[in-house]
């Protein structure tokens, strides 16, 4: 079976500073893991995915996520926040081919400060 | 290309009654899920299905049932409905890979929110 655990509920920072958004996952299997986000109001976005190629992975508007087996870890980060990144982000893990379950965490809400 | 539809968009039911969500995508996909989203919670995973015909209980299956009869189709049907199933819930679907890695991105409705009363 697959979990996620996202450690923060909220997380706020300045305009122009540096996001971190932490996920813990465990798994069975090598799993494919991804992160969405969804605006107020809107339907989820997918950001990026990790699927055991490289463990750096680059997605869109600047995020991007390391995958650290040792440490069962996938944060996600940006080097510069904007204030249009005020949302709510998901992890979310599925355990390769055996298993077809998606599973989310539980979310992180980021607070932009002007 | 509508992509995947759920209808109805907004419900309120009183406690006890029952009623069905459809969702439909015109993408040919294999998986189709049902997930419900509440405060706090993120979206918990209720029933999926790998393919016409089959589906199989997610984390929280209690108090629904689904069906896929036609591939495009997947139901979510409350019989007796309480108020801790307000919520809103969103259908989800995605390609099948062939047995390999399950990394395709899921397309998601637009969901429903529902009350209970």
């Amino acid at each position: 079976a697959q979990s996620v655990t996202q450690l923060d509920s909220h997380v706020s920072v300045s305009e122009g500073t540096p996001v971190l958004l932490r996920c813990n996952y465990s798994s069975s299997y090598s799993p494919s893991l991804f992160w969405y986000v969804q605006h107020p109001n809107k339907g989820l976005q997918l950001l990026l995915k990790y699927t055991s190629a490289a463990t750096l992975v680059k997605g869109i508007n600047g995020f991007e996520a390391e995958f650290k087996k040792s440490e069962t870890s996938f944060h996600l980060t940006k080097p510069s926040a904007h204030m249009s990144d005020a949302a709510e982000y998901f992890c979310v893990v599925s355990a390769s081919w055996r298993d077809d379950k998606i599973i989310f965490g539980k979310g992180t809400r980021l607070h932009i400060l002007p | 290309n509508a992509g995947v539809t759920q209808t109805p968009k907004f419900r309120v039911l009183k406690t006890g009654q029952s009623m069905t969500l459809l969702c439909a995508q015109d993408m040919n996909h294999e998986y189709m899920y049902w997930y419900r989203q509440d405060p706090g919670m993120g979206l918990r995973l209720i029933h999926y299905s790998v393919g016409e015909g089959t589906t199989a209980k997610g984390e929280v299956p209690d108090g629904y049932n689904v069906s896929r009869l036609k591939k495009q189709n997947f139901l979510l049907g409350l019989e007796s409905a309480a108020p801790s199933q307000t919520s809103v819930y969103f259908c989800a679907s995605r390609p099948d890979q062939q047995g390999a890695r399950s990394n395709e991105k899921l397309f998601f409705g637009s969901g429903t929110q529902l009350s209970v009363l």
